[in-house]
């Protein structure tokens, strides 16, 4: 069973359309992440919500909606796609205070394209 | 606000040859973790070792191994024995206690026959 699973793998989209990405995770974590990696690959953090509560909110257009309808669920709704809102979407997540670490786990990504 | 550097965008090495992967920091905290992920061209984000801040000694994961200064904010990665599927860009990443990590811009390794 995979850890940490989104759906769907690939995206095309146009301009102006809304979207969603969906992730789960089965790993029993309390905290789920989602990071976004642009063309030049760099990772940034978008947001974190642990036990569905909210903890971090970078800076990010509301266009970004995330919804977390329980601690093994995270997804991710963008309304009013823009093109440079094409990336790869990874979510995330992990157990803090955990003996592994703290490591985070990553699902396989989500390529957005907006044409 | 912390921040990683990874200084090198791209190295080569011979098959069968060592590669040392750089990465500094900087962290007021004393109580961090520190990571090395591979990102093949497949994209997903693999875990290759990790280091707590409080443990002196240097992580170990087979052929990959890393070189943990605190003081100097360093963390550097070692690949023995390269091989072609180790080519991929690897990120240094810092998890601070508030629960953010924080990635480096990443430094592509190519594996050369």
């Amino acid at each position: 069973d995979t850890a940490v699973s989104q759906t769907p793998k690939y995206l095309v989209t146009q301009m102006g359309n809304d979207k969603s990405i969906k992730c789960e995770q089965n790993l029993g974590h309390d905290t789920m992440y989602w990071y976004k990696q642009d063309s030049k690959k760099f990772l940034k953090i978008m947001f974190s919500y642990n036990n569905k509560e909210l903890i971090i909110n970078e800076t990010v257009p509301n266009r970004f909606s995330p919804k977390s309808p329980d601690k093994a669920h995270l997804n991710l709704h963008i309304n009013s796609l823009e093109l440079g809102d094409s990336a790869v979407y990874f979510c995330a997540s992990s157990q803090v205070g955990s003996g592994s670490g703290n490591t985070i786990y990553f699902g396989e990504g989500s390529w957005l394209t907006v044409v | 606000a912390q921040t990683v550097t990874q200084s090198q965008p791209e190295m080569s090495v011979q098959e069968a040859e060592t590669v040392t992967l750089s990465c500094t920091y900087d962290t007021s905290e004393s109580d961090y973790y520190l990571f090395w992920y591979k990102q093949p061209p497949s994209r997903q984000m693999i875990l290759v070792i990790r280091q707590e801040a409080y443990k002196q000694q240097n992580a170990t994961e087979n052929r990959f191994s890393v070189n943990f200064q605190k003081a100097a904010k360093s963390f550097s990665l070692k690949i023995s024995d390269s091989q072609l599927g180790d080519a991929a860009m690897y990120f240094c990443a810092y998890r601070a206690r508030d629960d953010k990590i924080i990635f480096g811009k990443g430094t592509r390794l190519h594996i050369l026959p």
